[in-house]
């Protein structure tokens, strides 16, 4: 069956360490796409990409990285310069092209980052 | 910019009752609307979604929504609400020929018995 797969489920950083959230899709989406969620927040773009070798910063990218050199992954980094990375973080993937009807987000099923 | 305002972080209803989530949506030009589904520890799933076909859009598990385009609201009905309805749900917004979805808050569903 196709879909996203968010690796690991759980994740706890220490300060001061960067630590890295997989994203695959077995989809043929072009788009990939990762957000953050904090409770009563809603869903906060981070980074999207839609082709390999590029990507786009969101609305919140300052102290994350993103590469793009597979259409199959799409790998978020949560560097030391995040100050408050402790959230709830979703993959998803859809079509290129937001003016076609089938367009739609896939998500992943989140990784839940901690610092200790 | 395209903005989504949902009204309730918290919505109550008991078993059997009419479930209506809000959603209100701002947008310069003809938007793509969507509501997604997020239980507890888990990615979102899709609902329904209005792409500028029929205004009424029916979804999964009972739920439809209208488009209406004069009040700017979409919003997400159930004529008969279940437990297993107890979830967060988004309501997201996307302007046509761009892909990415920007998210309403959420509105947390409690059903009681």
């Amino acid at each position: 069956d196709g879909g996203i797969t968010q690796s690991p489920k759980y994740l706890f950083r220490k300060e001061g360490q960067n630590v890295t959230l997989s994203c695959e899709q077995n989809l043929n989406h072009d788009a990939m796409y990762w957000y953050r969620q904090d409770p009563g927040q809603g869903l906060r773009l981070i980074y999207y990409s839609q082709i390999v070798n590029d990507f786009q910063k969101g609305d919140i990218a300052e102290g994350y990285s993103v590469s793009r050199e597979k259409k199959e992954s799409f790998p978020l980094t949560v560097t030391s310069a995040q100050k408050n990375p402790t959230a709830f973080y979703l993959c998803a993937s859809s079509i290129e092209g937001g003016s076609s009807p089938n367009y739609g987000y896939t998500f992943g099923s989140g990784t839940r980052l901690t610092v200790v | 910019a395209q903005s989504v305002t949902q009204l309730g972080s918290h919505v109550s209803v008991s078993e059997g009752a009419l479930v209506l989530l809000r959603c209100n949506y701002s947008s310069s030009v003809p938007p793509y609307l969507f509501w997604y589904v997020q239980y507890p520890n888990q990615g979102l799933q899709l609902l329904l979604k209005y792409t500028s076909a029929a205004t009424l859009v029916k979804g999964i598990n009972g739920f439809e929504a209208e488009f209406k385009k004069s009040e700017t609201s979409f919003h997400l009905t159930k004529p008969s609400a279940h437990m297993s309805d107890a979830a967060e749900y988004f309501c997201a917004v996307s302007v046509r020929g761009y892909s990415t979805l920007t998210f309403g808050k959420g509105t947390m569903l409690l059903v009681s018995p």
